[in-house]
């Protein structure tokens, strides 16, 4: 039962264009949701996140849109840079911090 | 500034073995968790605590064995190592329960033979 799917296994970008990366979820009851990003070698850092009463969170480069009625949450990175090039994981809660993950994109961004 | 150290960041271990991943953080979180990840999978809740002496079973617990004796230590127990047990083990924290993201370790990238 996979309430988080990132459908797309990986996704290739031009250095300087948007990288968009969806997120669907299953469960109505999610009210939080985040983005990871990890390097290979080491832990899934924090990125943006966004709580269910917004529907759009900024931060610098990172946006993060959530659209409730479709269960669905993107991040858009806008320029994209080399630097960005990991695996991103989509993740959500309910009350609490007991987190679900997705399995994850693999961004590159070629330069 | 650690952060969250795991320790050992690589280890084999023969089936029937058993061995403990340590985890532990700086930060005075009450909230500690373990993770495993499998290829092509996202991060399944193994263990996760709620402070010193609180655990509680997370999605994928058989197996593994948890204790917080401190706020800032969650070692978790493998008893006897199997195959399926073959994973990157993520420990994680953080300070509150709700709307605050969960800070990780560099994982334990675990081999069963």
């Amino acid at each position: 039962d996979q309430q988080v799917k990132q459908n797309s296994p990986s996704l290739s970008v031009q250095e300087g264009r948007i990288s968009i990366l969806n997120c669907d979820y299953t469960n109505s009851m999610f009210d939080y949701f985040l983005w990871y990003k990890k390097y290979p070698a080491e832990g899934p850092t924090f990125l943006i996140s966004i709580s269910s009463i917004k529907d759009k969170n900024e931060d610098g480069r990172f946006t993060v849109f959530l659209n409730k009625s479709a269960k669905h949450l993107s991040l858009h990175i806008v320029p994209s840079q080399p630097g960005d090039s990991a695996v991103y994981f989509c993740a959500a809660s309910k009350y609490g911090n007991k987190l679900v993950f997705g399995a994850g994109t693999i961004l590159r961004v070629k330069s | 500034n650690a952060g969250v150290t795991q320790t050992p960041k690589f280890r084999i271990l023969k089936i029937g073995q058993s061995m403990t991943l340590q985890c532990t953080q700086d930060m005075n979180h009450n909230y500690m968790y373990w993770y495993r990840q499998d290829p092509g999978m996202g991060l399944k809740l193994i263990y996760y605590s709620v402070g010193a002496g609180i655990t509680d079973k997370g999605e994928v617990p058989n197996g593994y064995n948890v204790s917080r004796s401190t706020t800032e230590d969650f070692p978790l127990r493998l008893e006897l190592a199997a195959p399926s047990q073959t994973s990157v083990y993520f420990c994680a924290s953080s300070y509150t329960d709700r709307g605050g993201p969960q800070h990780f370790g560099d994982g334990t990238r675990l081999s069963i033979l």
